[in-house]
């Protein structure tokens, strides 16, 4: 099956600042999601974004789909924005719809 | 889009008994699919399940330890069954949307603690 690498696992941020965090997966798909996991364990929906470049306020995503990675970027970091933020693929030409997700990032934002 | 409604959104159980949880989606659509989370990890698929026929299980989930029902387009169940502390997790519902439905959805989620 399809593996998912995310990077950092951990990122601790200063209120303010900005990062970056990244998505690298081992085959072709037609689905990459970025979700955001709060500490109330629900999964938001940040960006479905299988190729291109999206931005939603202060987050942007790109995926490169050719070469198999995507992008989330978080400007202005707030303390709302800590959970873990979790990257997932699925490539439902090989007759599955199962998602897979990577490992996450964590994401501590302190003021 | 779609808006799922899960509940419990969380609960404490006794070991040894069952939980049941319930999963709405303001729409008709084909597959749900449950997750498991277990405490620090990702998301593990239990299982998909298909409105008229028997839910499809991923390795490691058994349908005894895992019942689900789909009675509907709109609705499904999981069961966890004779519980046990290892079974303390995050539980997720989950429909997939649009025009390949391949855009993932999920409900709230059912925190679960087995004591």
């Amino acid at each position: 099956g399809i593996q998912v690498e995310q990077s950092p696992p951990d990122l601790i941020l200063q209120e303010g600042a900005n990062s970056t965090l990244r998505c690298n997966f081992s085959d072709s798909v037609n689905n990459l999601q970025w979700f955001h996991q709060n500490p109330w364990g629900q999964l938001i929906n940040l960006f479905y974004i299988p190729s291109g470049t999206k931005q939603n306020g202060r987050l942007s995503a790109t995926t490169v789909a050719t070469e198999r990675y995507s992008l989330l970027y978080i400007s202005s970091s707030q303390t709302t924005d800590s959970g873990v933020y979790f990257c997932a693929v699925l490539n439902s030409g090989a007759g599955s719809y199962q998602l897979t997700f990577g490992k996450g990032t964590k994401l501590s934002v302190i003021p | 889009s779609a808006v799922i409604s899960q509940k419990p959104s969380r609960d404490i159980c006794q070991r040894g008994t069952s939980l049941t949880i319930q999963c709405q989606v303001d729409s008709q659509v084909t597959m749900m699919f449950w997750y498991r989370q277990q405490p620090g990890q990702s998301l593990t698929l239990i299982a998909t399940a298909n409105q008229g026929s028997e839910a499809t299980y991923e390795s490691g989930f058994v349908i005894d330890k895992f019942p689900i029902s789909r009675p509907n387009l709109t609705f499904s169940t999981l069961t966890v069954s004779n519980m046990s502390p290892e079974d303390s997790s995050i539980y997720l519902c989950s429909v997939e949307k649009g025009v390949q439905a391949t855009e993932a959805f999920f409900g709230q989620g059912t925190r679960l603690t087995v004591v």
